[in-house]
């Protein structure tokens, strides 16, 4: 089956951790995003990459890192600089093309106690 | 202003009312859009796309309106199953991929 996927789905961290959320996809899709989301709130963009091997900062990328060295893999790495990690983190995928929609995985739920 | 604003919500209707929201974006140069469904602490899925001659899927209708800058979405005779928040997304007309989300209207559908 085609998807996308993230792991864990929960992730309980102690302040001044790093770490890193995993993010997969075999959709073939280009381009790939990171959002934020806190409770009732809509979805913030982290980071997104249009093509391997470049990415770009989003509306709230202090406090976090990407790589993207694979087509099927877009990791997010919170770092211990991220004022308020604890949020639902939301990885997407899309054909690189404005029109079309982004396909979501299931999330990551972090805590940071 | 946010640069994608929604009705608050949340719109509490009995099953089988017609309910409307509403979606307001800043950036004229829009070009594409979008709605989205989000249940409970799951992932978005695409609800519709919205075109500008307007479009219909079921007993889901959505239109957009470039003058005044908002789209909207109509639910028919609504189920249970509608309750959901439905998110209002507006991508811009470059190809900077970059999506802006509203913050969602929650809506809840009561027997």
């Amino acid at each position: 089956d085609g998807g996308i996927t993230q792991s864990p789905k929960y992730l309980f961290r102690k302040e001044g951790q790093n770490v890193t959320l995993s993010c997969e996809q075999n959709l073939n899709h280009d381009a790939m995003y990171w959002y934020r989301q806190d409770p009732g709130q809509g979805l913030r963009l982290i980071y997104y990459s249009q093509i391997v091997n470049d990415f770009q900062k989003g509306d709230i990328a202090e406090g976090y890192s990407v790589s993207r060295e694979k087509k099927e893999s877009f990791p997010l790495t919170v770092t211990s600089a991220q004022k308020n990690p604890t949020a639902f983190y939301l990885c997407a995928s899309s054909i690189a093309d404005r029109a079309n929609e982004q396909f979501f995985g299931p999330g990551t739920r972090l805590t940071v106690l | 202003r946010k640069e994608v604003e929604q009705d608050p919500g949340p719109f509490n209707v009995p099953e089988g009312a017609t309910v409307a929201f509403n979606c307001t974006y800043s950036n004229s140069a829009s070009q594409s859009f979008f709605w989205y469904r989000q249940d409970c602490r799951k992932e978005p899925k695409l609800l519709m796309s919205v075109y500008s001659s307007g479009n219909e899927d079921g007993r889901f209708t959505a239109q957009l309106n470039r003058a005044s800058q908002y789209i909207s979405l109509l639910i028919r005779d609504s189920k249970l199953s509608d309750s959901a928040t439905y998110l209002c997304v507006v991508r811009p007309n470059t190809n900077a991929g970059k999506s802006t989300f509203g913050d969602g209207t929650t809506l809840t559908v009561k027997p």
